[in-house]
């Protein structure tokens, strides 16, 4: 059963316009949520995060929101540019002592076409 | 500060052959993690390591062993090599973690494993 849901495959965005990622999760525990990025041939990096106790994290072009009653979370892209252009994992947690795992959507692949 | 580093990049195996992947991490974190990623898939966690010299299993241990004798080090053993674990191999770590400490995993390049 896959907890953490990323239901669109791929994403296709004019270059200055904004690009929504969507995310969905079934396990009601999960309290921390991360967004992560991911180049051909590299390892995924870190992008932004959120608490469950937030309902928004913003960092520069990059906004995250929590909707969780909905178990639903989006990041926002603002503007897009075409180095955006990557896979976009998102990722959650269950904090507390003896809780170390990430649970992994399958991504998005985000293109920005100029 | 390299961050993440992992040996080989890309490696060719046979059936039945064994081999080692090293992670190395300079950051002195205490967690490490290996997770596999295959086409359209996310990625999985192998075993992870909370540390020096213990290790857990993951959501997909079978198969593969793990070790971790220096805390800045985490190897992932294959003993016998089937194509099913043909794939994409990625380590990580990340800090400890304290109360509701904000846990960022830091990944590797990966290793791409090919068995014939």
């Amino acid at each position: 059963d896959q907890q953490v849901k990323q239901n669109s495959p791929s994403l296709s965005v004019q270059e200055g316009r904004i690009s929504i990622l969507n995310c969905d999760y079934t396990n009601s525990m999960f309290d921390y949520f991360l967004w992560y990025k991911k180049y051909p041939a590299e390892g995924p990096t870190f992008l932004i995060s959120i608490s469950s106790i937030k309902d928004k994290n913003e960092d520069g072009r990059f906004t995250v929101f929590l909707n969780k009653s909905a178990k639903h979370l989006s990041l926002h892209i603002v503007p897009s540019q075409p180095g955006d252009s990557a896979v976009y994992f998102c990722a959650a947690r269950v904090t507390g002592a003896g809780s170390y795992q990430l649970t992994f959507g399958k991504g998005t692949k985000l293109s920005v076409i100029p | 500060n390299a961050g993440v580093t992992q040996t080989p990049k890309f490696r060719v195996l046979k059936t039945g052959q064994s081999m080692t992947l090293l992670c190395a991490q300079d950051m002195n974190h205490e967690y490490m993690y290996w997770y596999r990623q295959d086409p359209g898939m996310g990625l999985r966690l192998i075993h992870y390591s909370v540390g020096e010299g213990t290790t857990a299993k993951g959501e997909v241990p079978d198969g593969y062993n793990v070790s971790r004798l220096k805390k800045q080090n985490f190897l992932l053993g294959l003993e016998s090599a089937a194509p099913s674990q043909t794939s994409v191999y990625f380590c990580a770590s990340s800090y400890s973690l304290s109360g509701r400490g904000q846990e960022t995993q830091y990944f590797g390049p990966g290793t791409r494993l090919l068995v014939l």
